[in-house]
C-alpha cells in the first residue's frame, strides 16, 4: 500500500506570502495520478491539480503543481484570504485506489 | 451543472445497517467510475471504495478497513450510487462523500451525509 506522507502539518503564513507544501510517497507514483485538494471548514473537498501539474478547472494559476517519482509539491505563488484551508494530496493509481496523505492546514499567521 | 447529492445519513447503533444513497445529475453517470470518500470528526480524508462503469463490469474496489461489512452499488437507470454499510462500528463514524472518479481524480463531490454510530 502507497502511503503519502504530508508536510509541514500545519504552515502559518500571511497573505501575498508564497505557500509549499510537500507530499511525500512510500513509493513510486505515477504522475499521472496525483491530485491535490482544498478543504475549507464544512464544504467538501474541491479537487486542484490533477496529473501532478493540471490545474482543474476554474483554478487560478497562482495554484501550481510539480514533482515526480516520490515527491511531489503544491505551490501558492501569492496567498490570498480564501486560499487559507486544509490540503491534500491523493494518488489515484496504485490499488488501494485513492490513498489521501494526512493533509496540511495552512493558517493565517 | 453537475450535482451530487447525499442521504441516508443518521444515528445508528455499533452492529446495524445503514444505505447510503447518491443522486447524481448534469452528466452521464453511466459513463463512469464512482467513489465514496469518508472523514471522521477532525480528521483526515479516507477513502472507503469505487464502483467502475458498465465497460468496466461494474467491479467494485474496498479499503481494507470496510472490506466484507460495506457494498457498493449503483443503478444507471436512476443516475443513483449506493453504499451499503453493515456491522457498523463506533470507527465509522464520519460524512461520507460520493465523489466522481475520472483519470484526473475526483473532480465533483457531494455536500456529504454524517452516520454517527453509537450506542
Amino acid at each position: 500500500e502507497i502511503v503519502l506522507t504530508q508536510s509541514p502539518g500545519t504552515l502559518s503564513l500571511s497573505p501575498g506570502e508564497r505557500a509549499t507544501l510537500s507530499c511525500r510517497a512510500s513509493q513510486s507514483v505515477s504522475s499521472s495520478y496525483l491530485a491535490w485538494y482544498q478543504q475549507k471548514p464544512g464544504q467538501a473537498p474541491r479537487l486542484l491539480i490533477y496529473g501532478a501539474s493540471s490545474r482543474a478547472t476554474g483554478i487560478p494559476d497562482r495554484f501550481s503543481g510539480s514533482g515526480s517519482g516520490t515527491d511531489f509539491t503544491l505551490t501558492i505563488s501569492r496567498l490570498e484570504p480564501e486560499d487559507f484551508a486544509v490540503y491534500y494530496c491523493q494518488q489515484y493509481g496504485s490499488s488501494p485506489r485513492n490513498t489521501f496523505g494526512q493533509g496540511t492546514r495552512l493558517e493565517i499567521k | 451543472e453537475v450535482q451530487l447529492v447525499e442521504s441516508g445519513g443518521g444515528l445508528v447503533q455499533p452492529g446495524g445497517s445503514l444505505r447510503l444513497s447518491c443522486a447524481a445529475s448534469g452528466f452521464t453517470f453511466s459513463d463512469h467510475y464512482m467513489d465514496w470518500v469518508r472523514q471522521a470528526p477532525g480528521k483526515g480524508l479516507e477513502w472507503v471504495g469505487r464502483t467502475r462503469n458498465k465497460a468496466n463490469s461494474y467491479t467494485t474496489e474496498y479499503a481494507a478497513s470496510v472490506k466484507g461489512r460495506f457494498t457498493i452499488s449503483r443503478d444507471d437507470s436512476k443516475n443513483s450510487l449506493y453504499l451499503q454499510m453493515n456491522s457498523l462500528k463506533t470507527e465509522d463514524t464520519a460524512v461520507y462523500y460520493c465523489a466522481r472518479g475520472t483519470v484526473a481524480g475526483n473532480d465533483y463531490w457531494g455536500q456529504g451525509t454524517l452516520v454517527t454510530v453509537s450506542s
